[in-house]
């Protein structure tokens, strides 16, 4: 099974500073066939379900605010935050879907203000 | 809109089983896949599987592949979780959650985009 790791576990930032998480697969999740990377970002708020932010390791989904951004390849990504609002406190979790019949997501990273 | 709306909360002793259920509306259903996500207290996203409603194809995690069981009713548009021999370790919300718009008719596991509002499922004696 693919082990996706996130680091750190939490962040304190403060308002208007860049935050970054990183998430690291145990192997490989790029695909020769499509050239992706089968990652995908989520957002979760307390007491609410996941919000998908990024699937294909950098593509937004609709009505993400463009301070999020996400890039990364092969096994190593990230998530960023360029300037941290209030409403981005959350927990934040990486998830692979290379391996199909197992979808795997990282331990989480809180995102605090300072 | 795209709505997921799942049963209520279940209170269950070891040993039991629990079924739990995921309306869903807004959309064509035979579309989309649908996974299973759960979340123990104060912890992480842990997926359980996914279903393929378009032919009722099945994905299950290895750890739960013994004692889960997804199922698709397309009459009612509804997708149903049954876990069997439950213990403690089982307590957890469970979320339904569909596959991505740009992931149509995919034959297997994706991300999700719209999810429910989760089952509080508590196994206690």
């Amino acid at each position: 099974d693919i082990v996706m790791t996130q680091s750190p576990d939490s962040l304190a930032v403060s308002l208007g500073e860049r935050a970054t998480i990183n998430c690291k697969s145990s192997q490989s999740i790029s695909s020769s066939s499509n050239n992706k990377n089968s990652l995908a970002w989520y957002q979760q708020k307390p007491g609410q379900p996941p919000k998908l932010l990024f699937y294909w390791a950098s593509t937004r989904e609709s009505g993400v605010p463009d301070r999020f951004s996400a890039s990364g390849s092969g096994t190593d990504f990230s998530l960023s935050i360029s300037s941290l609002q209030p409403e981005d406190v959350a927990v934040y979790y990486c998830q692979q879907y290379y391996t199909s019949g197992h979808l795997t997501f990282g331990g989480g990273t809180k995102v605090e203000i300072k | 809109q795209i709505q997921l709306v799942q049963s209520g909360a279940e209170v269950k002793k070891p040993g039991a089983s629990v079924k739990v259920s995921c309306k869903t509306s807004g959309y064509s259903f035979t579309f989309y896949g649908i996974s299973w996500v759960r979340q123990a207290p104060g912890q992480g996203l842990e997926w359980l599987g996914w279903i393929r409603t378009y032919n009722g194809n099945k994905y299950y995690a290895k750890k739960f592949e013994d004692r889960v069981n997804m199922t698709a009713d397309t009459s009612t548009t509804t997708v149903y979780l049954e876990l069997r021999s439950l213990t403690s370790d089982d307590t957890a919300i469970y979320y339904c959650a569909r596959d991505p718009l740009h992931f149509s008719f995919s034959a297997s596991p994706q991300p999700s985009d719209s999810w429910g509002q989760g089952t509080l499922v508590t196994v206690s004696s």
